[in-house]
């Protein structure tokens, strides 16, 4: 069984970066596409980017300029970067996976709390 | 992006009651996924390619729509379907989420 586990720190300072991990046990990164998506307070959902079996990314145009996904295969482990945070990037982090037989994500991590305030 | 719009925003209903979740998108999608969230925990994949239900939802719950709308429907509620229910789609990048709709028990 796939699980997905997203770690990283839960506050960070305004104009700093905001780096997150999701580590999948279970099944390979090499496979399906691998998603980042925030939801903020109040309940609004964002897809955030992805990276793909091969490596490639995708990334949401409101973020493009502030964000970077990358991969450890090695680890099975993928990562979130997002520059220059402002409190409006303040948000539960979700990791998942799209499934194989669709593009809904079918397994999600149970999300990182992360909160952008000096 | 296309944009997702789901109604109502809220909907308290009883238990064996009929209860219709809306979302309309602002352009034509081919497909429409469906999460359900309680609180505390993350999304669980709900409905998917508009009709499909996904593992271990109960068949009270169907899918419908083409186009620009799209309906989750559940045929008799219940106490455990106390939610809140997102669409999304993938039929343009980015992919975008609707407002949620969160169903209460009445």
């Amino acid at each position: 069984e796939v699980q997905l586990q997203e770690s990283g720190p839960g506050l960070v300072q305004p104009s700093q970066s905001l780096s997150l991990t999701c580590s999948v046990t279970g099944y390979s990164i090499t496979s399906n596409y691998w998603g980042w998506i925030r939801k903020f307070p109040g309940n609004k959902m964002e897809w955030v980017g992805h990276i793909s079996y091969s490596g490639s990314t995708n990334y949401n145009p409101s973020l493009k300029s502030r964000i970077s996904i990358t991969r450890d295969t090695s680890k099975n482990q993928f990562f979130l970067q997002l520059n220059s945070v402002t409190p409006e990037d303040t948000a539960a982090y979700y990791c998942a996976r799209t499934a194989y037989y669709s593009y809904i994500y079918d397994s999600w991590g149970q999300g990182v709390m992360v909160t952008v305030s000096s | 992006e296309i944009v997702l719009t789901q109604s109502p925003t809220t909907i308290a209903a009883s238990p064996g009651e009929k209860v219709t979740i809306t979302c309309r998108a602002s352009s034509s999608v081919s497909y429409m996924y469906w999460y359900q969230q309680k609180p505390g925990a993350s999304p669980k994949p709900w409905i998917y390619d508009t009709s499909k239900l996904a593992s271990g939802v109960p068949n009270r719950f169907s899918g419908s729509g083409s186009g620009t709308s799209y309906s989750l429907t559940i045929n008799t509620m219940e106490t455990e379907d106390g939610a809140t229910y997102y669409c999304q789609q993938w039929s343009s990048t980015p992919p975008t989420f609707g407002g949620g709709t969160k169903l209460e028990l009445k």
